[in-house]
């Protein structure tokens, strides 16, 4: 089945630990994306891609990066520098401009 | 300014209500519209794309205003089941960059 898988479901990091999302696709999307949700609030995007070697900052790029070089994968490391990375991450992919958006399941980030 | 703006809530209704959303959005270039359903800790799932000229899907009806840049969204007949939270999406085809509304939540009491 096609779909968007993201890995692990719950994360946990240590102080200083860069940690990293996984984001896979296989339903031949060119655009991805990578959002973050805190309690009570909407979604946040972080970098978005739209195609493999590119990718452009969010709204709240400070503390994570990302790489694209591959188009089924849009991997997401929340550095060090990220002092409040504790949220739900969810991945979402797009076929073309305007089209719908499909996510992945998220991964739920929380500092020891 | 925020892109999208929605009501929080939240709703509290009866099973078998009426029960109608909107959301407005600031960019008038917005190309396309969408309701998403998000149950809590799980992802946004598609409920409706949103068309000119109104769409309806079983007991879920969706409407766009471009004059006055809002969309709805309408449920009928009220189940338990919709208990959920309902985001507007918005997206600018320049830079294919998707905006969402805080969210709506809904509970349908028995």
């Amino acid at each position: 089945d096609g779909g968007i898988t993201q890995s692990p479901k719950y994360l946990f990091r240590k102080e200083g630990q860069n940690v990293t999302l996984s984001c896979e696709q296989n339903l031949n999307h060119d655009a991805m994306y990578w959002y973050r949700q805190d309690p009570g609030q909407g979604l946040r995007l972080i970098y978005y891609s739209q195609i493999v070697n590119d990718f452009q900052k969010g709204d709240i790029a400070e503390g994570y990066s990302v790489s694209r070089e591959k188009k089924e994968s849009f991997p997401l490391t929340v550095t060090s520098a990220q002092k409040n990375p504790t949220a739900f991450y969810l991945c979402a992919s797009s076929f073309r401009g305007g089209e719908k958006l499909f996510f992945g399941s998220g991964t739920q980030l929380s500092v020891l | 300014r925020k892109e999208v703006e929605q009501d929080p809530g939240p709703f509290n209704v009866p099973e078998g209500a009426t029960v109608a959303f909107n959301c407005t959005y600031s960019n008038s270039a917005s190309q396309s519209f969408f309701w998403y359903r998000q149950d809590c800790r799980k992802e946004p799932k598609l409920l409706m794309s949103v068309y000119s000229s109104g769409n309806e899907d079983g007991r879920f009806t969706a409407q766009l205003n471009r004059a006055s840049q809002y969309i709805s969204l309408l449920i009928r007949d009220s189940k338990l089941s919709d208990s959920a939270t309902y985001l507007c999406v918005v997206n600018l085809y320049t830079g294919n960059q998707f905006y969402f509304g805080t969210g709506t939540s809904l509970t349908v009491i028995p």
